[in-house]
């Protein structure tokens, strides 16, 4: 039971630099969703897919792009990297609509911009 | 969404129950409550959520106050593997696009200790 799989778990960036964080889901999820947690902060919503070929933006969507071609994977792009993107990024990913709100979260990537 | 406040830290000695409480006085009739935990370095696990009434799962049990102003959510028997930050989010259930959109705050870190 993977569940939930990010790679890569560790990561340190030039400013400048760009990257790709992977997701990828085994659960046949429509839903999949990216969020950050900065040091003792709470999550924020990044972008958000409700399905392949669909996305939309979320909170704070600034700095990142998102693509949905198959249902498995939803990889997060950072083009410029630059130091307000340190943070720990998590992938969920949820089931069809319904009244249960329960998202399924990878162990998340640790990014640091110096 | 609802806001919902909650204490900052909590303590708790393994083997009791652990009582975390959480206010959401502006709560609207279609809001549900839901909790979620975040283990150091990982990412959250969905622990319960609830409408209006009292709800019990493997993990913990909720108890929503009759006016739903106000929550707690309970470990019956908390171990030291409980040490972890939990997060009321109170949330609609409109359909569409909205799934996911879960607002996490900073959250109650409790402490189950020896």
């Amino acid at each position: 039971n993977a569940g939930v799989t990010q790679t890569p778990k560790f990561r340190i960036l030039k400013i400048g630099q760009s990257m790709t964080l992977q997701c990828t889901q085994d659960m046949n999820h429509n839903y999949m969703y990216w969020y950050r947690q900065d040091p003792g902060m709470g999550l924020k919503l990044i972008y958000y897919s409700v399905g392949a070929g669909i996305t939309d933006k979320g909170e704070v969507p600034n700095g990142y792009n998102v693509s949905r071609s198959t249902t498995e994977d939803f990889p997060l792009r950072l083009e410029l990297a630059a130091p307000s993107q340190t943070s720990v990024y998590f992938c969920a990913s949820s089931y069809l609509p319904s009244t249960n709100e329960k998202l399924f979260f990878g162990s998340g990537t640790q990014l640091s911009v110096l | 969404d609802a806001k919902t406040t909650q204490p900052t830290s909590m303590d708790c000695a393994e083997g009791r129950a652990a009582n975390l409480p959480c206010n959401h006085s502006t709560i609207s009739g279609n809001e549900y409550v839901y909790w979620y935990r975040q283990i150091h370095s990982q990412g959250p696990q969905y622990i319960i959520h609830g409408l209006k009434n009292n709800e019990t799962n493997e993990m913990a049990s909720l108890i929503i106050t009759e006016d739903r102003k106000s929550s707690t959510l309970i470990l019956p028997h908390a171990t030291l593997r409980d040490t972890a930050v939990y997060y009321c989010i109170v949330t609609r259930f409109t359909g569409g696009t909205s799934y996911g959109k879960l607002t996490f705050g900073q959250g109650t870190i409790l402490t189950v200790h020896p």
